[in-house]
């Protein structure tokens, strides 16, 4: 079936230091998302991308769209310890089920304060 | 709104038992999504209900699991005979996206907290 590999696996940064993680992919998806998660709770989207080379902000959190289809990165800036969670991206497929969404195995961010 | 709440949060059970879990949806949402993450794995689908039918339960993992949404409202995922490799965190999440429609922000799928599956 289809994956999409995401990198780092894990981070672990200070605060105020700028973060970046990607997902590729060999196969084409028409909408990426990146979600996160806080502990004990379940992913909540951050960014939502729907056409090949949209950039997209939200706050201090900056994600783009490949111009391939096949990849998505999240930069986060300035991090603060409320930054610390999984981060997810998402993959939606052509012709897939709506909501039949394709993760990655996650990034798992830590910030010392 | 209230969000999507799914209980239990945690349940563990001994190898070859049952478990059902439950998830309510954001009231009007038609769609109705499970998934499964699995220690340090990606999230993975399993099935989606529109309504009471079931659109795609293509990643349904096998027999020994049987999700209902009777009416059109909560579903239940039942778990019968639970193995070992059936541990790991059940999400639940709902959208209204309608037929037809595009898939944008305002119908992108809100997610519960999750029922962690811890089998013996």
């Amino acid at each position: 079936g289809q994956q999409l590999n995401q990198s780092p696996q894990s981070m672990f940064i200070q605060e105020g230091e700028d973060v970046s993680m990607n997902c590729t992919s060999s196969s084409i998806f028409n909408t990426w998302l990146w979600y996160k998660q806080d502990p004990g709770e379940g992913p909540v989207l951050l960014i939502a991308l729907y056409k090949a080379g949209e950039l997209t902000s939200n706050g201090r959190l900056t994600a783009q769209f490949g111009i391939t289809r096949k990849d998505s990165f999240l930069n986060i800036s300035a991090s603060i310890p409320s930054d610390v969670g999984i981060y997810f991206c998402a993959g939606l497929n052509y012709g897939g089920s709506q909501g039949n969404l394709i993760f990655g195995k996650g990034t798992k961010l830590s910030v010392k304060p | 709104e209230a969000g999507v709440t799914q209980f239990p949060s945690h349940s563990v059970i001994e190898k070859g038992q049952t478990v059902t879990l439950r998830c309510d949806p954001i009231s009007g949402h038609d769609n109705l999504y499970w998934y499964r993450r699995v220690m340090g794995k990606e999230i993975k689908f399993l099935l989606h209900f529109v309504k009471e039918s079931k659109q795609d339960e293509s990643g349904m993992p096998n027999n020994r699991f049987l999700a209902e949404r009777t009416g059109g409202t909560y579903s239940t995922l039942k778990v019968q005979p639970a193995e070992l490799e059936d541990s790991g965190v059940y999400f639940c999440a709902s959208s209204r996206l309608r037929a037809g429609q595009a898939f944008s922000g305002a119908n992108v799928l809100t997610f519960g907290a999750g029922s962690r599956l811890t089998v013996l």
